[in-house]
């Protein structure tokens, strides 16, 4: 069973340019979570996403930042006009149901490493 | 608003000796769960351990083992026969057991190097 796949693995871009980041959850798997983790620090929680709707969006920055998770396809974290600011690593996590918890805890993709040039 | 705190940036160990890494968190609510990632210098995101706030049983997983006290709002994680491979950032994340919360609270993290 193939774990929760993100792609790319890193992504460059030039300022101003967009960035899309895509996570693919675990097979059986509907909700997906965005997190962010800055150099030296721990993730930061974004959004939390079922299938076309959004749940909680508290932790996306208000402008530039929206997410999806279509009917089909993977879920795609979109930076319009980056700024270098936007460097870190941004993870996906999914769970087969809500909340996360214990008995169906988050499992983590390898995370994309995007670098603002 | 919930929040996790790593009071040690930074420690390290001896191969095959035991450390303890510390977390407290600050909530007011009764249920939720505790968790330990692990973050090697691959940066992948590994869960080590959880345990459930209701259950007073310390939760154990082979070598690592967590010390809850819910009355101090403490969850530390004890490695024990410590390996070369436990070389990581470990983080101590806090999640509500409770409808519309689902997101991960993390901490800052430990940087954890395992001596030969």
């Amino acid at each position: 069973n193939a774990g929760v796949m993100q792609n790319p693995r890193h992504l460059v871009r030039r300022r101003g340019q967009e960035a899309r980041l895509r996570c693919s959850p675990m097979k059986g798997h509907s909700h997906v979570y965005w997190y962010r983790q800055l150099p030296e620090e721990g993730l930061k929680f974004m959004v939390y996403l079922q299938k076309e709707n959004i749940i909680d969006e508290s932790g996306m920055p208000k402008e530039r930042f929206s997410a999806e998770f279509p009917k089909e396809g993977p879920s795609i974290l979109r930076i319009q006009q980056v700024v270098r600011g936007d460097s870190a690593a941004y993870f996906c996590a999914s769970s087969p149901n809500k909340g996360g918890g214990s008995n169906q805890p988050q499992h983590f993709g390898d995370g994309t490493r995007l670098s603002i040039l | 608003a919930q929040t996790v705190t790593q009071s040690q940036p930074e420690m390290s160990v001896q191969e095959a000796e035991t450390v303890t890494l510390s977390c407290t968190y600050d909530t007011s609510e009764n249920n939720y769960y505790l968790f330990w990632y692990k973050q090697p210098p691959s940066r992948q995101m590994i869960l080590v351990i959880r345990q459930e706030a209701y259950k007073q049983q310390n939760a154990t997983e082979n070598r690592f083992s967590v010390n809850f006290q819910k009355a101090a709002k403490s969850f530390s994680l004890k490695i024990s026969d410590s390996q070369l491979g436990d070389t990581a950032m470990y983080f101590c994340a806090f999640l509500r057991l409770e409808v519309g919360s689902e997101k991960l609270v993390f901490g800052k993290g430990t940087k954890l190097t395992v001596n030969p």
